[in-house]
């Protein structure tokens, strides 16, 4: 499995643009690179996904680096609601497709 | 967590005492999931079914045992309970099969303490 490499936490002020990065240097040309958010005492929720091209959706927008090395997942706006876990997985798909967590950005949005 | 119904939601056993964990889709997915998370680390895999009548391990499965009788209903059993299995479980299923698998929905948990 590729392993990835995020901050530990990252803080956002309300109503601001927040850009998670993900490392992934390790990830094969067929991984999916998934986005997602865990909000405190819940279970995750699937944020966006995507392989090459940048994508975007309500949510959020993720961006690819053009050697799939690193990806970046944007908030336009962050809320209060925002403030989660944020998991970038690597999703292999000789694997059977199986998400594999690490240990995600906790973040925090202040007013 | 429409779609995904974990039950019970918290449960305290006695350590060697049996139990299973209940999780029913109604969303007709092919693939579900069973994994366990820890006070303030990640998620964990401990089993999966890509299909009805198949399964097969996560990372993390010893102690565990799994069983996928219908599309619908898979349920996670702790045949003798430890304290290291002090955690909380998530149930989740997916669209697709095997290599194409995305768009994961995970339940809202089980929160088992063995004591």
């Amino acid at each position: 499995d590729a392993k990835t490499t995020q901050p530990n936490s990252m803080e956002s002020n309300e109503e601001e643009p927040v850009h998670l990065p993900c490392n992934h240097s390790t990830i094969s040309g067929t991984d999916y690179i998934h986005w997602y958010r865990q909000l405190p005492s819940q279970g995750p929720e699937y944020v966006i996904h995507g392989l090459t091209s940048n994508v975007n959706n309500r949510m959020a927008s993720l961006a690819i680096a053009e050697d799939r090395k690193s990806s970046t997942l944007i908030l336009h706006r962050a809320t209060l609601r925002d403030a989660a876990v944020y998991y970038c997985i690597p999703q292999n798909y000789n694997q059977g497709g199986k998400l594999i967590f690490g240990q995600g950005t906790e973040l925090s949005v202040k007013p | 967590n429409a779609g995904v119904t974990q039950t019970p939601k918290f449960q305290v056993l006695k350590t060697g005492q049996s139990m299973t964990l209940q999780c029913a889709q109604d969303m007709n997915h092919n693939s579900m999931y069973w994994y366990r998370q820890d006070p303030g680390m990640g998620l964990r895999l401990i089993y999966y079914s890509a299909s009805e009548g198949t399964t097969d391990k996560g990372e993390v499965p010893n102690g565990y045992n799994v069983s996928r009788l219908n599309k619908r209903e898979f349920s996670l059993r702790l045949e003798s309970a430890a304290p290291s299995q002090t955690s909380v479980y998530f149930c989740a299923i997916a669209l697709g099969q095997g290599r194409w698998t995305y768009g994961y929905t995970f339940g809202s948990g089980t929160r088992l303490t063995v004591v």
